[in-house]
């Protein structure tokens, strides 16, 4: 069975400071495809990352980063610098077909100005 | 950056009414979803759909739920006999491969 948890339901932080938002994903299938999708006020979902089960090298995009291991079934988010604009719901994902995506709960996270 | 699109933004109706829910996937994409939101709660998966035909679907998708692509450019979600507990947030999303690309969602009012 295939499952993500974000055991974080809320944060808060200060404009600057930095955030690490956690998902912890189950499945039995050796290929696999870890998502992070962020979801704003306004209710669209975007697309920021995919990551593939046989590759475990981080990523960094700006000021998003992204922390993978398999050793833990973990896919970790890092916002560095956090900025109001930041301010959003965060779900991480799960799929290995890449038809049916598994969807955590999701994080909300607000960042104070 | 060509986006997928959804209409109506909002949709109401009563209880036992059927609505049609449309979508325009990018237009170079030969994989397209249907999820939805209940409010609060998490992205649920209803459909794929992939060569004129559905690929895989979930258990929420039962016989009251149907797709349809009409044309080459619209992918439709086809509720018969709405009930209250259909109301939610509905996404289309559509992909070339693995990235699925979402909607900005029609949010289903039943009453």
């Amino acid at each position: 069975a295939q499952k993500v948890t974000q055991a974080q339901t809320e944060i808060s932080v200060v404009e600057k400071e930095d955030v690490t938002l956690d998902c912890v994903y189950e499945t039995r299938d050796t290929t696999y495809y870890l998502f992070w999708y962020k979801q704003p006020p306004s209710g669209e979902l975007v697309f920021l990352i995919r990551r593939n089960s046989f590759d475990e090298q981080n990523e960094i995009s700006g000021r998003y980063s992204w922390n993978f291991q398999k050793s833990t079934s973990s896919f970790n988010f890092t916002i560095t610098a956090s900025q109001v604009v930041d301010s959003a719901v965060y779900f991480c994902a799960l799929s290995n077909t890449g038809n049916q995506f598994y969807f955590g709960t999701g994080t909300s996270l607000t960042v104070i100005p | 950056e060509p986006e997928v699109t959804q209409t109506p933004s909002h949709q109401v109706t009563q209880m036992g009414q059927e609505v049609i829910l449309r979508c325009v996937p990018i237009s170079n994409h030969l994989y397209f979803y249907w999820y939805r939101q209940i409010l609060g709660q998490k992205v649920e998966f209803l459909v794929s759909f992939y060569n004129n035909e559905i690929s895989e679907k979930s258990e929420i998708f039962d016989d009251q739920f149907s797709v349809e692509r009409p044309d080459g450019s619209n992918f439709t979600l086809k509720i018969r006999s709405t009930k209250l507990e259909d109301s939610a947030m509905y996404f289309c999303a559509s992909s070339e491969g693995l990235n699925k690309y979402f909607g900005p969602g029609t949010r289903l009012t039943v009453t």
